[in-house]
């Protein structure tokens, strides 16, 4: 079964604090991507990659970026929080490189809280 | 890119009954249609998907049908039990080469009355 394990369940910041999301996948997956999930808005694409080192804006990439240094490793990166980044995070994985038409394997979910 | 509408936002229904929730998208090139399910506080998981070359698909009590011409498919769930109260989210992607990936509809949250 694939395991897609996002390092924090919680995590409180103040505004402007630079904060890192960290997501490992321990199938071989080619495929990440960064979700944000807001009631009431469904889950949002703000990034994603399909090689390493590389990757593509989603729907709402601005104040994100990502990294990609190891296939198995997806970071999420807030170079300067805001309150209006308050949100759930969710990392996903999927298995052929550059193929949208297979599963997503989600992690359980960051919950940010920006102050 | 892709556009997915999902209804309704919110579905009540008393245990036993059966749950539909529909979602229409708008680029005819779309592929494959996934539904996925999130429990509270938990992860979305896949429960059942269909691609365009078939017209129906079920797994015990859940059923997918899609219809191409008309650009929907829906998510039917019969016999609905307290543990089926979840947000669904449904999904379209297109073929490999495509310019975007699955997009997703908003969710319905099901909530399902003992």
């Amino acid at each position: 079964d694939v395991k897609v394990t996002q390092s924090s369940r919680y995590l409180v910041k103040r505004t402007g604090e630079k904060v890192f999301l960290e997501c490992v996948q321990d199938m071989d997956h080619e495929n990440m991507f960064w979700y944000r999930q807001d009631p009431g808005l469904g889950l949002r694409l703000i990034y994603f990659s399909y090689d390493v080192k590389m990757k593509e804006k989603g729907d709402i990439p601005e104040g994100y970026s990502v990294s990609r240094e190891k296939k198995e490793r997806f970071s999420l990166i807030l170079e300067s929080a805001s309150t209006n980044q308050t949100s759930m995070y969710l990392c996903a994985s999927s298995l052929y490189r550059g193929r949208w038409d297979s599963p997503l394997h989600f992690g359980n979910g960051t919950r940010l809280t920006v102050t | 890119g892709e556009n997915v509408e999902q209804h309704p936002s919110t579905l009540s229904v008393q245990e036993g009954d059966s749950a539909v929730i529909k979602c229409t998208y708008s680029d005819s090139a779309s592929n494959y249609f996934p539904w996925y399910k999130q429990e509270l506080g938990k992860r979305p998981q896949l429960i059942i998907d269909i691609r365009s070359n078939v017209g129906e698909k079920k797994d015990q009590r859940i059923a997918v049908t899609l219809n191409k011409t008309a650009k929907h498919f829906s998510l039917h769930i019969t016999e609905t039990q307290p543990e089926d109260s979840a947000v669904y989210f449904c999904a379209a992607s297109i073929p490999p080469g495509g310019s975007y990936i699955p997009t997703f509809g908003r969710g319905t949250s099901l909530i399902v009355h003992p």
